[in-house]
This record gives C-alpha cells, sequence and structure tokens, in this order.
C-alpha cells in the first residue's frame, strides 16, 4: 500500500512569511509524528497525534509551530512568521499506535524548508 | 532524561564489517531501534532489540546488552549503497516518543 507522503517536497519562502506543511500517514495508522532535522544534525521531535487524545505538543520549538489533525488522518504543520532558523527538513512519521514507543514508525520523505 | 551516544562518522571499504555502536542513558527501559536514511531520502527501520543478544536480518545484524546500556549495529559485506547515516533510537517506558541519536554517517569506499 501506500507510504507516507508528505507536500510540499521543496518550500523556499521570505522571512516573515507562514508556512503549511501537509502529512497524509499510512491509512490504518493512528500515530502521528513530526520531526524536525537540520543539516547533518538528528531527528528533533516536535508534535505527536495519537487518535483522538489531546496531541504532545512538548517538542515545539516556539508559540510559531503549531499542528493539527483533521479526522485522525491528515496532518498539517504551521509556522508562523518564518525565521531563517526554521530552515531544515520536516519529517512525518505514522505508526499502528499501540501506545508504545516500541511502534516501528514510517517516515514520509519530508518537506526541505529554506527561510530566506 | 534521555541521551544515546553515536559515532558522527564510520568509514570503511566495499566487502568489510562495521559496527556502529549506540551507547544510551535512560528510565524505563523497553528497547533498541535502528533506522537508515540515505542521503535526501526518509528515515527507513531497520531492526529492534528488546532483549540482550544478537538479532540477525541479512547481511545486518544488531546487538543489545541492557546491562551496559549499549547496543552496536553490525553490516557485513559491505556495498556501496551501505553508504547512509544510521540512528538508533531508544523506546522507554512512559514515553510513547522515541528518542533518536545524532546519527552515524557511514562512508563505504571502493
Amino acid at each position: 500500500g501506500a507510504g507516507v507522503s508528505q507536500s510540499p517536497s521543496n518550500k523556499v519562502t521570505e522571512k516573515g512569511k507562514d508556512v503549511e506543511l501537509r502529512c497524509d500517514p499510512i491509512s490504518g495508522h493512528t500515530a502521528l509524528y513530526w520531526y524536525r532535522q537540520s543539516l547533518g544534525q538528528g531527528l528533533e521531535f516536535l508534535i505527536y497525534f495519537q487518535g483522538n487524545s489531546a496531541p504532545d505538543k512538548s517538542g515545539l520549538p516556539s508559540d510559531r509551530f503549531s499542528a493539527e489533525r483533521t479526522g485522525g488522518s491528515v496532518s498539517t504543520l504551521t509556522i508562523q512568521r518564518t525565521q531563517q532558523e526554521d530552515s531544515a527538513v520536516y519529517l512525518c512519521a505514522s505508526s499502528l499506535g499501540s501506545g508504545l514507543s516500541t511502534d516501528t514508525q514510517y517516515f514520509g520523505p519530508g518537506t526541505r524548508l529554506t527561510v530566506l | 532524561g534521555q541521551s544515546l551516544e553515536q559515532p558522527s562518522e564510520v568509514t570503511a571499504v566495499e566487502g568489510a564489517i562495521v559496527q556502529i555502536n549506540c551507547t544510551y542513558q535512560t528510565s524505563g527501559f523497553y528497547g533498541l531501534s535502528w533506522y537508515q536514511q540515505h542521503d535526501g531520502g526518509a528515515p527507513t527501520f531497520l531492526s529492534y532489540n528488546a532483549l540482550d543478544g544478537l538479532e540477525e536480518t541479512g547481511r545486518f545484524s544488531s546487538f543489545l546488552s541492557r546491562s551496559d546500556s549499549y547496543g552496536y549495529l553490525l553490516l557485513q559485506e559491505l556495498q556501496m549503497k551501505d553508504s547512509a547515516s544510521y540512528f538508533c533510537a531508544v523506546a522507554s517506558g512512559g514515553s510513547y516518543i522515541p528518542t533518536f541519536g545524532r546519527g552515524t554517517s557511514l562512508i563505504v569506499h571502493p
């Protein structure tokens, strides 16, 4: 079946503009994660959704970042008033959502965000 | 908190064997995962160890020692396509969010 998809694959924006990044998880996966990966760095956790529960937003770096997940499926990560330090690859992953961190995560191809 | 340490870079020649180590500090440890990421690509799952010992999957094996808080990924018969970044990740009790290491860049030379 189809894997995790993300759009756009690349986004170039000007400092101060808002951007929206989209993630379509694997059908049937109830858990969805957003990560940020800067050049040559590891994966920085941003936010986690599990079913209809309130999301875990503990990784969001500032209040300029927000995310929502509609109908338990598609998720959108919004960055307001972008800054140059927001430039990174934003990765989305989904998992079956057993509620345990042992779930295998399936990653999308990422969105490369460049803030000029 | 949780922390993982892995080498930033490892180099090897085609056909050789290479080991990528990962040490971790966490509470309520569940297991250790490994992911592979090619340049510009998405991380893909390789293996998961919850119990001590060696898990073998083709040319790749993963080892875990819970008492030493240590694991490694072993790649045999290296191929050029194995050049990638390899991340270890810790799953721990009470947290549904795995913690990833900073990744090890494996460079395979002909």
